[in-house]
Formats: C-alpha cells, structure tokens, sequence
C-alpha cells in the first residue's frame, strides 16, 4: 500500500472556525490532490500540487486554501468552515503524470454544526 | 468543461449473472482509469486504460476504452458477493495533470 497518512481522520467542528487537514506522503511522489466526496457527486477536486509550493485550482477550490512546503506534506485549509464544506476529504498522490493512477488516503471526515 | 458520466448509478445483481457499467465522458482523452470503493474505506485503483482498445482483465471484471466513443465499460462476469462496491471511472482532464471522476456505480451483489 502506498504511505499515505491524513490527519484528522474525523474532525466535528463549529461554523466560521479554521480548519487544517493534513496528508503525509512517504512515497516521494511529485503529484498532491484533495477531493472531497459527497453523495451524488462522486469526487471533486479541490486543489492539487504538482511540486513544492506549486499549487492550482480545481473545480470546487472556493473556501478552501492549500501548502506545499515540502514534498511529504500537502495541508488543506477551511479559513472559516461552513456547513456546506461538511464532506470526507480526500488525499491522492501520483508519481508520474504519464500514467496518472492515483493513489488515494483513507479520508477524513469533517462534520461542520 | 470535462464531464464525465456513469451508468446506471444503482446496480443490484444476482450472483452468477453478467452485466456493464459504462463510461461516458465529453472530451478527447485516451486516458482512462477505473477505481472501486467499498463502505467507508478508500479508493483502490482498478483498471489503467491509455489508448484506444485496451482491454484489461483482472478475475471477474474486465474493463476497456473506445476513445472514438468516448466511452469505457467495466464488464463484470458471474458475479459474486464480494464483488459489491462503488465503482468510479476517471478520465484524464488532457493536459492539465488532474483527474476528473463519474459520480459512481454503485454495485450490490444479491446472494
């Protein structure tokens, strides 16, 4: 399996508090993602990151921040949590864009009251 | 923009039978992957399809791209139990490093 940790798994918190949720990677790969999935939607990206503090947009970004200061860590920030980021997060991880199969996390899952 | 569209979205089956899931999605790629989930677990790659008429077969599923089409299938054969989960295709946004996922098929094996 490939090493990827996220941290928080489970997270319940309260709208308009920051929240940080973190993927750790062992395998040196150069690709991040976080997805968020909810019913009906399948996966939808958030941001990905194709190198140190390089960082882009996916289609659902709005609400959300992302870091990239070393190549293990990818951080997923909520600057103020709203009810309608309630959803499991996903970490994904690529190696080489030529292939494009993506590893995946075990999910976190955030409640927002 | 990419979209990409699973059917049928609830699929319940008897063991032994055969049925598709199938792949559409709105642009030209020829790159093509498929993803199964169980119950509140992660997601655990498939099948990776990269050109027009690959075909790969593992056990009972055999998944293949038409990129004419625009279309890939997961083809499930007899059917077992263990074969229930969420499937998701996924198809290479062309270019632009990201993946974009169906919204999933989700497969209950009735015994």
């Amino acid at each position: 399996d490939a090493g990827i940790t996220q941290s928080p798994r489970h997270k319940v918190t309260e709208t308009g508090t920051p929240v940080t949720l973190r993927c750790h990677q062992t395998e040196n790969h150069r690709y991040m993602y976080w997805y968020r999935q909810d019913p009906g939607h399948g996966l939808r990206l958030i941001h990905y990151s194709y190198g140190v503090k390089d960082t882009d947009k996916g289609e659902v970004s709005d609400g959300y921040s992302v870091s990239r200061s070393k190549t293990e860590d990818f951080l997923l920030t909520l600057e103020s949590a709203t009810s309608s980021q309630t959803s499991v997060y996903f970490c994904a991880i690529s190696e080489s864009w030529n292939t494009g199969e993506l590893f995946f996390g075990e999910g976190s899952r955030l409640t927002v009251l | 923009e990419l979209k990409v569209e699973q059917n049928p979205l609830f699929l319940s089956m008897q063991e032994g039978k055969n049925y598709t899931i199938y792949c559409n999605y709105s642009t030209t790629s020829d790159r093509l992957y498929w993803y199964r989930q169980d119950p509140g677990k992660s997601l655990e790659s498939l099948f990776v399809l990269l050109s027009n008429g690959a075909v790969k077969q593992e056990g009972r599923l055999m998944a293949s791209l038409d990129t004419k089409a625009r279309l890939s299938t997961l083809h499930i054969t007899a059917a077992v139990h263990d074969l229930s989960a969420t499937y998701f295709c996924a198809v290479d946004d062309f270019g632009n490093e990201k993946l974009t996922f169906g919204t999933g098929t989700r497969l209950t094996i009735i015994p």
